[in-house]
């Protein structure tokens, strides 16, 4: 079974706007770390933002913020006042801690993001 | 302060050669990763180590070896390339919560 779903693809936004790009996860680890990473066209990882299991707001990091629902297993990432340079693909991923888990993270599929001028 | 680098940037190989992808970082991580990048598939774990002498298998071994003799280097091996090889491979270190990244390389196996 998939840890990291997530449902899009690919997703278009306009200049200016906030999107959101959604990812689910499971697990039954009440440790874990949940990211996300921003890969350009160029082909690198950059990591964007990291949400802990037991921290009680939401991260925020500039225009990124991660909207996490513990009880919907749901870890979405916010991308407010959208720019040109945005359009990439978006990653999330998690790690999970004891009961198993190896410390490294899983990756979902991705999101592919356009930002149209 | 290079962090992560990755050697070669891209290789060609034919089926049946094998071939050692380098991977080495100097921000004195234990935890360090191997994944493969396919279209529509994200990155998938191959082998993973939790420090020098220490590896495991990740989601999609076969085919792979590793060795983690030192902290800094973490080698992947590929014994006997088929073109089911063939993708963008990155090599990982992980801080206190991130993962850091190489570059990448970009092997294709025909």
């Amino acid at each position: 079974a998939q840890k990291i779903t997530q449902t899009q693809p690919g997703m278009f936004v306009q200049e200016k706007e906030a999107v959101t790009l959604d990812c689910t996860y499971d697990t039954s680890d009440p440790s874990y770390g949940l990211f996300w990473y921003k890969q350009p066209s160029s082909g690198e990882m950059i990591f964007l933002i990291y949400q802990g299991s037991y921290d009680q707001q939401n991260a925020t990091e500039g225009r990124y913020s991660l909207n996490f629902q513990k009880a919907r297993k749901s870890a979405n990432l916010v991308i407010s006042a959208s720019q040109l340079g945005d359009s990439a693909m978006y990653f999330c991923a998690m790690r999970e801690g004891r009961s198993g888990g190896s410390y490294i993270p899983t990756f979902g599929r991705g999101t592919s993001l356009i930002v149209h001028p | 302060n290079a962090g992560v680098t990755q050697t070669p940037k891209f290789q060609v190989l034919k089926t049946g050669q094998s071939m050692t992808l380098q991977c080495a970082q100097d921000m004195n991580h234990e935890y360090m990763s191997w994944y493969r990048q396919d279209p529509g598939m994200g990155l998938r774990l191959i082998h993973y180590s939790v420090g020098a002498g220490i590896t495991d298998q990740g989601e999609v071994p076969n085919g792979y070896n590793v060795s983690r003799s030192t902290t800094e280097d973490f080698p992947l091996r590929l014994l006997s390339a088929a073109p089911s090889q063939t993708s963008v491979y990155f090599c990982a270190s992980r801080g206190s919560y991130e993962q850091y990244f190489g570059p990448g390389t970009r092997l294709t196996v025909t």
